[in-house]
Order: C-alpha cells, then sequence, then structure tokens
C-alpha cells in the first residue's frame, strides 16, 4: 500500500526565503506525482505534475523535483512572499495495470502547513 | 474557465437523514473522481469513475455510502443514512484521462449533527 509522507508539518518563514518542502513515497513505482495547494476553506489548486520520467517541472517559482530511486519529491519555493501562505499537499499515482498505466487514484501526503510572514 | 462545480457548498444535516452531493466535472473529462478530507485522516479516495463506469469504489463505506455518474455532466455521492461521522469535506475531482492531472472542486462541508 503506498504511503506519502510530508516533513516538515509546519513551516513559518520570512517573506523573501526560499524554501523546500518535502514528500516520501513508499512504492516507487509512481505513474506520475503531483503537487497541490490548498487555501483555508477552499478546494485543492493543482500546482506542478510531473512524470515518473521526468525529473523535475517549473512554474514560475515553483520548482518541483522526483527521485523515483529513493522515493522522494521536493516542492522548491523561492522567494517566498505572504500569497504563498496556504497547505501545501504532494499526491502520487501508482503505475498499475498492463504496461504500466495508471488507473488515476491519487495517495495523498498530510501536508505542509506554510506560513509567510511580512 | 472550466472548472468542477460541486452543490452545495455547505450541509448540515441530523443523524439519519439522507445527504446527496452533487458534482459537475470539466466538460470533455472522462474520469471522475470522489475524495474526503478529515483532520484525523487527510484525503482519502472514496471511489472513481471511468467513462461514468464506477472503477473503483473500495474506499466507500457499502452500508450507507452510494455513488453514481447518471449522465458525463453529473456525478452524485449519497449518504444514507448520515451519521456524524461522516461530517467532513468532500471533494469531487475530475481528469482528461487516467493518470493525468487531476481538477478539484471547491468541496462540500458536510455536518452531521
Amino acid at each position: 500500500k503506498q504511503e506519502v509522507t510530508q516533513i516538515p508539518a509546519a513551516l513559518s518563514v520570512p517573506e523573501g526565503e526560499n524554501l523546500v518542502l518535502n514528500c516520501s513515497f513508499t512504492d516507487s513505482a509512481i505513474y506520475n506525482l503531483q503537487w497541490f495547494r490548498q487555501d483555508p476553506g477552499k478546494g485543492l489548486t493543482s500546482l506542478l505534475l510531473i512524470q515518473s520520467s521526468q525529473r523535475e517541472q517549473t512554474s514560475g517559482r515553483l520548482n518541483a523535483s522526483l527521485d523515483k530511486s529513493s522515493g522522494r519529491s521536493t516542492l522548491y519555493i523561492a522567494a517566498s512572499q505572504p500569497g504563498d501562505s496556504a497547505t501545501y499537499l504532494c499526491a502520487a499515482r501508482l503505475s498499475e495495470g498492463a504496461g504500466g498505466t495508471s488507473y488515476g487514484k491519487l495517495t495523498f501526503g498530510q501536508g505542509t502547513i506554510l506560513t509567510v510572514h511580512p | 474557465d472550466a472548472r468542477v462545480t460541486q452543490t452545495p457548498r455547505h450541509k448540515v444535516t441530523e443523524m439519519g437523514q439522507e445527504v446527496t452531493m452533487r458534482c459537475q466535472p470539466i466538460l470533455g473529462h472522462n474520469t471522475v473522481f470522489w475524495y474526503r478530507q478529515t483532520m484525523m485522516q487527510g484525503l482519502e479516495l472514496l471511489a472513481y469513475f471511468r467513462n461514468r463506469a464506477p472503477l473503483d469504489d473500495s474506499g466507500m463505506p457499502k452500508d450507507r455510502f452510494s455513488a453514481e455518474m447518471p449522465d458525463a455532466t453529473l456525478a452524485t455521492l449519497k449518504i444514507q443514512p448520515s451519521e456524524p461521522r461522516d461530517s467532513a469535506v468532500y471533494f469531487c475531482a475530475s481528469g482528461l484521462r487516467l493518470g493525468f492531472e487531476a481538477f478539484f472542486g471547491q468541496g462540500t462541508r458536510l455536518t452531521v449533527v
């Protein structure tokens, strides 16, 4: 059974810092991994999707890396801003079935609560 | 812009009542997922569909939960009878194909008293 762990559980940083959020998964046979952001009382916003064949993906100030062999992914946020304050969730999608396809179900970590203070 | 729409956004009901949550997936998406989020368990997959057919509903309590897709534009999640332990936020998500990026709705916050 795939298990996803995120550390730290919470992080508080001053504005402008570069920071790294960590995600680890127990089953390396993943199809892809998706990072989400969740604001209080809101739904999940997809930030980055990184395929199993990729090493990293970038979107603006965000960079996600993936190391399947070690079961790890990191989300790097450059020059953090107060507007980045939210809960960040990573979710692994298993590779299943013939040919390594995926049925799509995501296994989520518990999230990292990020607070960026001015 | 295209988005997953869930109704109602909030629901308060008494124990034993039936609850129906609805989801309109993004037009053209053929996979639909139902997740439940609680403080203790985080996000858990309840059920998912491909081309309106259920692929896996092993995450749902079968005796009280049911999920259906009457047509390609509507997915429903029903709880009957509801219990206080069902209180959670229920999310629907849709994707273009299995394994591809999932887009989430805003969720239905259910409180069973």
